[in-house]
């Protein structure tokens, strides 16, 4: 079956305590990107990346850090994770570049920094 | 950059009414506008969309319209069911920039 899977679902840490959000998908997509969505906000991207070893920054990168080394995976790193950074985050893949193509999203991952 | 805006950020319809949820962009290079649909705690999936060189789109119940004159796009929901009832995201390509811009979304609730 063709998915994207974030692990973990749901998180509760503290401030200041490094987390990695793991993402990977199945499907060979090169394009592969994370959201963060917020009531009154909607979908917001923080990172993306084209290839393996290739990222960018979205719109909202501060406080985030990403890596792709391989083409299915896609981790998303809170060095010293902050309470502004509680949200639910998604991770996505798409077969086109650039956004312009279906984004096939993950599940979500709830992440509540105290 | 892309700037997304979306109207209204609820609405509520009485089944078997239409709905519609109009979205304005800024960047004029824009060409790829696509809707999704995020049912409560379920991750958002894409219903339709429509490329700049075409002005309307339709599948079953659900229309897209493109204005790029005007820089707006609208999702047409016909003979709604109380399954419709979920949070509508549209979306603009950022023109050549590699990112997909999210309106912040309608909540539309479907009354039997």
């Amino acid at each position: 079956e063709a998915q994207v899977t974030q692990n973990p679902r749901y998180l509760i840490t503290v401030t200041g305590k490094k987390l990695t959000v793991t993402c990977s998908q199945n499907m060979n997509h090169e394009y592969m990107s994370w959201y963060r969505q917020d009531p009154g906000l909607g979908l917001r991207q923080i990172y993306y990346s084209m290839n393996v070893e290739v990222t960018d920054k979205g719109d909202v990168p501060e406080g985030y850090k990403v890596s792709r080394k391989e083409k299915r995976n896609f981790p998303l790193i809170l060095e010293s994770p902050s309470p502004n950074q509680t949200s639910l985050y998604f991770c996505a893949s798409s077969s086109l570049q650039g956004g312009t193509g279906e984004l096939f999203f993950g599940e979500g991952s709830r992440l509540t920094v105290l | 950059g892309e700037n997304v805006e979306q109207h209204p950020s609820t609405l509520s319809v009485q089944e078997g009414d239409s709905a519609v949820i109009k979205c304005t962009y800024s960047d004029s290079a824009s060409n790829y506008f696509p809707w999704y649909k995020q049912e409560l705690g379920k991750r958002p999936q894409l219903i339709i969309d429509i490329r700049s060189n075409v002005g309307e789109k339709k599948d079953q119940r659900i229309a897209v319209t493109l204005n790029k004159t005007a820089k707006h796009f609208s999702l047409h929901i016909t003979e709604t069911q109380p399954g419709d009832s979920a949070v509508y995201f549209c979306a603009a390509d950022s023109g050549g920039y590699n990112k997909l811009i999210f309106g912040a979304g309608t909540r539309l609730a479907v009354h039997p």
